[in-house]
C-alpha cells in the first residue's frame, strides 16, 4: 500500500462547477497536508497548507483534513478554465528536532474545466 | 523576487553517462531539496542539503549525489545514467524553519536517457 493514495482522473467539469479533489493516506505521523498546482511542463506551485486536522479557505479554495479516518479534500469553488492543471496533495512528518522536512506526494489528478 | 531556478530546462543523455543539474533557492532560503517526477507519477523525494550537508535521503541509490554551496545554491549529480532515470527533476526550496510545509519549486530539468 502507498503511503498517500490520489485519483488520477482524469477529471472533467464545466466551468462554474465545485471541484472536490481528494487524498487518503496511511502514515498517522503526518502532520502537514500541503495542496500543488502543477500546469503541463513547469514545476508545482504551493497552493497552500494545513497542519493537523480542520478547514483553511483561500479565496476559492477550501482544504479540509480529517486525521481520524486520514482523509485530505481540497474543494475548488467557480471553478475556471485556468484551473485546469494536475493537483498533487502532499504531507509531511515535520518532526521537531529532525530538521528535515520531506514531502510525501501522491500522483496527481488531472482537473480540467471546460469553458 | 526571483524564484527558484534550475538549469539546464532540457538535457539528453546517454546510458552510462554522468549528469549534473543546478539549482538556485529562492531569495532568503537556506534548504534545497531534490525531487524526481516520472511521468504521471507524483515527485520523489531523493535528498535535501542544508548547511552544505546532505541531511535526508530517500530511496535512491547512490549513483544519486548532490553539493550544496556556501550561496545555498545546489548540484544533483547523476552517475552510470539508466533509462529509468528519465524524469523531470525538480528542485524546491525553503526556511529550515518552515520546511515542513512551505516548499517552493522551480521550474525542472526535464532529462531524457536514450
Amino acid at each position: 500500500q502507498k503511503e498517500v493514495e490520489q485519483d488520477p482522473g482524469p477529471l472533467s467539469v464545466p466551468e462554474g462547477a465545485i471541484v472536490s479533489l481528494n487524498c487518503t493516506y496511511s502514515n498517522s505521523a503526518f502532520q502537514y497536508f500541503m495542496w500543488y498546482r502543477q500546469y503541463s511542463r513547469k514545476g508545482p506551485e504551493l497552493l497552500m497548507y494545513t497542519y493537523s486536522s480542520g478547514n483553511k479557505e483561500d479565496g476559492r479554495f477550501t482544504a479540509q483534513v480529517d486525521k481520524s479516518s486520514k482523509y485530505i479534500s481540497l474543494f475548488i469553488r467557480d471553478s475556471q478554465p485556468s484551473d485546469s492543471a494536475t493537483y498533487l496533495c502532499a504531507m509531511s512528518h515535520g518532526l521537531s528536532g529532525a530538521g528535515s522536512y520531506q514531502l510525501t506526494f501522491g500522483k496527481g489528478t488531472k482537473l480540467s474545466v471546460i469553458p | 523576487d526571483a524564484g527558484v531556478t534550475q538549469s539546464p530546462t532540457h538535457l539528453i543523455k546517454t546510458r552510462g553517462q554522468q549528469v549534473t543539474l543546478r539549482c538556485s533557492p529562492k531569495s532568503g532560503h537556506d534548504t534545497v531539496s531534490w525531487y524526481q517526477q516520472a511521468l504521471g507519477q507524483g515527485p520523489q523525494f531523493i535528498f535535501q542539503y542544508y548547511e552544505e550537508e546532505e541531511r535526508q535521503r530517500g530511496n535512491f541509490p547512490d549513483r544519486f549525489s548532490g553539493h550544496q554551496f556556501p550561496n545555498y545554491s545546489s548540484e544533483l549529480n547523476v552517475n552510470a545514467l539508466l533509462l529509468g532515470d528519465s524524469a523531470l527533476y525538480l528542485c524546491a526550496s525553503s526556511l529550515d524553519s518552515r520546511g515542513a510545509y512551505e516548499q517552493y519549486f522551480g521550474p525542472g530539468t526535464r532529462l531524457t536517457v536514450t
